[in-house]
């Protein structure tokens, strides 16, 4: 079982619908999840970080928790073109090598 | 200013050349990272520097070599490096090297696209 684990996609949403993106743990321990979004050819860019249970919300983003279950989800709502990307669930592995485990990514298409 | 820069943007170089990436952030962040990154797939983390001293090297082959002149400043020397080492270089900055929550906050700079002729 892989740490952190995304469905590869390529997800495809008409413009303004809701795009809805799932990820996984392992680690019961962990406190800190971060969605980054990565258009080709750029480097990856912070869009939400979450740290408790239940949702955040930063404009036409929402991140949801829930450890219980062990997944972190963002939501896009009133998608546009401009989203088109590829989104990575990190999740902060605490402990002597501390550092961020990656999913593989999503494949995000917003269609006009 | 959450800002990363690198330099340069492109390198193209032969397995027998000696080249340095060089990173610079502003934000008083106390870690900085290198990372590669391969078409496809995520960042895969290479150093930590903590504080500027080396916290982690995940067992990165001795032709890739970090250095951190300062707290603001990181570089990663290159030297015989081989075809397979083609990718993008990304540096990112955090505020505390897993201090706390939000201190892990990692934030990219636009990478250096590196290819090994």
């Amino acid at each position: 079982q892989k740490e952190v684990e995304q469905n590869s996609g390529p997800l495809s949403v008409p413009e303004g619908a809701i795009a809805s993106l799932n990820c996984t743990y392992s680690d019961r321990g962990s406190q800190s999840f971060f969605w980054y979004r990565q258009y080709s050819g750029k480097s990856p860019e912070l869009i939400m970080s979450i740290y408790s249970n239940g949702d955040k919300e930063d404009g036409r983003f929402t991140a949801q928790l829930n450890k219980a279950s062990q997944y972190v989800s963002l939501l896009i709502r009133d998608s546009q073109p401009s989203d088109s990307a590829t989104y990575l669930c990190a999740v902060f592995r605490a402990g002597n090598n501390r550092k961020l485990i990656w999913g593989l990514g999503t494949s995000l298409a917003v269609n006009p | 200013d959450t800002e990363v820069t690198q330099t340069p943007k492109h390198l193209v170089m032969g397995m027998t050349n000696k080249k340095s990436l060089k990173c610079e952030q502003h934000m008083g962040h106390r870690a900085m990272y290198w990372y590669k990154q391969k078409a496809k797939k995520p960042p895969e983390l290479m150093f930590v520097y903590s504080y500027e001293k080396l916290s982690i090297n995940e067992s990165v082959p001795s032709r890739f070599s970090p250095e951190c002149p300062n707290s603001s400043l990181l570089n990663l020397h290159l030297h015989a490096l081989q075809p397979e080492d083609s990718a993008l270089y990304l540096c990112a900055s955090s505020q505390d090297p897993g201090g706390g929550r939000a201190y892990n906050e990692q934030f990219f700079g636009p990478g250096t696209r590196l290819t090994v002729l």
